[in-house]
């Protein structure tokens, strides 16, 4: 069963802005990571935030996470059209060998 | 560096036909993993291993077999191929399970007719 649900399903927005995109999950997790895919690609690593951070950046991406709302947020500032794409957020849970169970993803389009 | 490394990249399969895809990594990660992922369903786990000889089942491990034999490799069997299984396949492989980010492979888009 799928854990993190991302929010919106798709965004559409001009290069240069902003692009807020939302995942939440419904118990408690030791991490989350986010995820890009470009179409037809495998998945490509972001940003992983452990439980005990509330807040990390790389380069133009910013991550949020709020353990008390089960959300997190990733930001990308000054979006360029090689942003398109999908970006999962997954997380991972606190016992033993931890799988990443993954959302279904928010497919994000810069228009140049 | 290869990372992950997938194969085919393509296959069509008849209904009822068995298949291996195949994963490599050259990381000398202990952890691995299997995903497939539809349209609308993002990415779910079919089976995972921690280490040569160790694997386990996922969220939807019905049709499917695996096998590590060794660091490196991490075969996915389809027993009996149904329509169901067209998907695109994902081998992933990490240090420290989901401790540490995952690498992907680039997929393996299955069709059976």
């Amino acid at each position: 069963s799928q854990q993190g649900e991302e929010d919106p399903q798709a965004l559409s927005i001009q290069e240069g802005e902003n692009a807020t995109m939302n995942c939440s999950y419904k118990t408690s997790i030791n991490n989350l990571q986010w995820y890009r895919q470009n179409s037809g690609r495998g998945l490509v690593h972001l940003i992983l935030i452990r439980s005990n951070e509330r807040e990390k950046h790389s380069g133009r991406l910013r991550v949020t996470l709020d353990t008390s709302k089960k959300s997190s947020s990733l930001l990308i500032t000054a979006s360029r059209a090689a942003d398109t794409a999908s970006y999962f957020c997954a997380t991972v849970g606190n016992s033993g060998y931890s799988t990443l169970t993954f959302g279904k993803g928010t497919m994000l389009l810069v228009s140049p | 560096n290869a990372g992950v490394t997938q194969t085919p990249k393509f296959q069509v399969l008849k209904t009822g036909q068995s298949m291996t895809l195949q994963c490599a990594q050259d990381m000398n990660h202990e952890y691995m993993s299997w995903y497939r992922q539809d349209p609308g369903m993002g990415l779910r786990l079919i089976h995972y291993s921690v280490g040569a000889g160790i694997t386990d089942q996922g969220e939807v491990p019905n049709g499917y077999n695996v096998s590590r034999s060794t660091t490196e490799d991490f075969p996915l069997r389809l027993l009996s191929a149904a329509p169901s299984q067209t998907s695109v396949y994902f081998c992933a492989s990490n240090r420290q399970g989901g401790y540490a980010e995952a690498f992907f492979g680039q997929g393996t888009r299955l069709t059976v007719v």
